[in-house]
């Protein structure tokens, strides 16, 4: 079984552009998270969707934002990008919204320049 | 606010010495406490879930372990491929968004041949 999949895998992006990064969750799974992790930290929660509902947010600000498509695919966008938005974008998947197991993808590292 | 602590923050160990890495967690209403793997560059490695206070989990040379305030992931024997980081993560019920993990910075061990 194919596990989560992200894509790219590596980005290169200027200040101030915008950017798309795309998840693949389980097959079967339901629920998809975003996490950003920064170089030496643990991942930081973005956003968590549902059944294509957003069902939890991180202290992020607004020019994150993400959705979730009928077949549970995801996308997180950025907008304005920030040098201080390059790290690793992770995303999770689980079978439902609670107390189940969260698979993560291999990431999508973001270089902003 | 939920808070996840994980100790010590690097750990180099000799091939079959055995140790314990730490998860201290602050959590207002735990909804699991969750151990990762994390190989340089990738996404995390699912390993464990733990629910309730002395709850144990064992998989090859980890076993993990479950307080009322803490965690511990015990290593025995370890082996070179046994290095990497090792993230702990608590999932908190009462934020309303019950898969947001709070995750610590991570355990970077290093097992030498």
């Amino acid at each position: 079984d194919a596990g989560v999949t992200q894509s790219p895998t590596h980005l290169i992006k200027t200040r101030g552009q915008h950017v798309t990064l795309r998840c693949s969750p389980i097959s079967g799974h339901k629920s998809v998270s975003w996490y950003q992790q920064v170089l030496g930290q643990g991942p930081q929660f973005i956003f968590q969707y549902y059944e294509k509902e957003e069902r939890g947010r991180g202290n992020f600000p607004d020019r994150f934002s993400a959705r979730q498509f009928p077949n549970y695919s995801s996308e997180l966008n950025v907008n304005a990008l920030l040098l201080g938005d390059s790290a690793l974008y992770l995303c999770a998947s689980s079978l439902l919204g609670t107390g189940t197991e969260a698979f993560f993808g291999q990431g999508t590292r973001l270089t902003v320049v | 606010e939920d808070q996840v602590t994980q100790s010590p923050e690097a750990l180099r160990l000799q091939e079959g010495e055995s140790s314990s890495l730490n998860c201290s967690y602050t959590v207002s209403g735990l909804r699991g406490l969750f151990w990762y793997r994390q190989d340089p560059g990738k996404g995390p490695e699912f390993l464990f879930t733990l629910y309730s206070a002395g709850e144990e989990k064992e998989k090859e040379r980890l076993k993990a372990t479950l307080t009322k305030k803490e965690s511990f992931l015990h290593i025995t024997a370890p082996k070179p491929e046994d290095s990497a980081t090792y993230l702990c993560a608590a999932g908190d019920l009462s934020s309303g968004s019950a898969r947001q993990l709070t995750f610590g910075s991570g355990t970077q061990l290093t097992v030498l041949p």
